[in-house]
């Protein structure tokens, strides 16, 4: 069954702590992208990738990473820097134009 | 960047009315997608509609890109269409980023 999946899709976090959010696809996607949204907000775009082993910041970049060493697979990690990480994260992909996305991960720092 | 306006935020229909959603956008674009994102947040595609119009069962839109704006039409409206809607661009200069207005809050009620 073709898509893209993340896990979890719930997280908790205490502060200070890591922590890495999965995305996987088997579209054969070449572009993989990490959205943010807010309450009541639409989504903004922390990292992209059009290759692997290849990536680059989106508007919120500052206290995240990513890494890209499979076309399948873009994983996010939320590091301690990020100083207001309670959010919902969307992966999403895209082969040309139009972008597909997962189910989402919902992290909550307590 | 490239600014991207909905209208109405919030709207409140009677199942079988139709409504009408706008999105507004301040340049050019390569790209416009309409979304659908249910109670549980996935974001489901509509449209991919950098001009021209489409047409998908109760569902249309209509993109006029030298104007900057796109319509999203819903007929005869169901419970089953409550939830957010986005439009998103990729202007002119960015490639592959998706830029999101803040959406449309649809409530249908029985």
């Amino acid at each position: 069954d073709g898509g893209i999946t993340q896990s979890p899709k719930y997280l908790f976090r205490k502060e200070g702590q890591n922590v890495t959010l999965s995305c996987e696809q088997n579209l054969n996607h070449d572009a993989m992208y990490w959205y943010r949204q807010d309450p009541g907000q639409g989504l903004r775009l922390i990292y992209y990738s059009q290759i692997v082993n290849d990536f680059q910041k989106g508007d919120i970049a500052e206290g995240y990473s990513v890494s890209r060493e499979k076309k399948e697979s873009f994983p996010l990690t939320v590091t301690s820097a990020q100083k207001n990480p309670t959010a919902f994260y969307l992966c999403a992909s895209s082969k040309s134009n139009e972008q597909f996305f997962g189910p989402g991960t919902r992290l909550t720092v307590l | 960047g490239i600014q991207v306006e909905q209208s109405p935020p919030d709207l409140i229909l009677q199942e079988g009315a139709n409504s009408t959603l706008r999105c507004n956008f301040s340049d050019s674009v390569n790209n416009l997608q309409w979304f659908h994102q249910n109670p549980w947040g996935q974001l489901i595609n509509l449209f991919y509609i950098p001009s021209g119009t489409k047409q998908n069962g109760r569902l249309s839109a209509t993109t006029v890109a030298t104007e900057r704006y796109s319509l999203l039409y819903i007929s005869s409206s169901q419970t089953t269409d409550s939830g957010v809607y986005f439009c998103a661009v990729v202007s002119g200069g960015s490639n592959y980023k998706l830029t999101f207005g803040k959406g449309t809050l649809l409530t249908v009620n029985p």
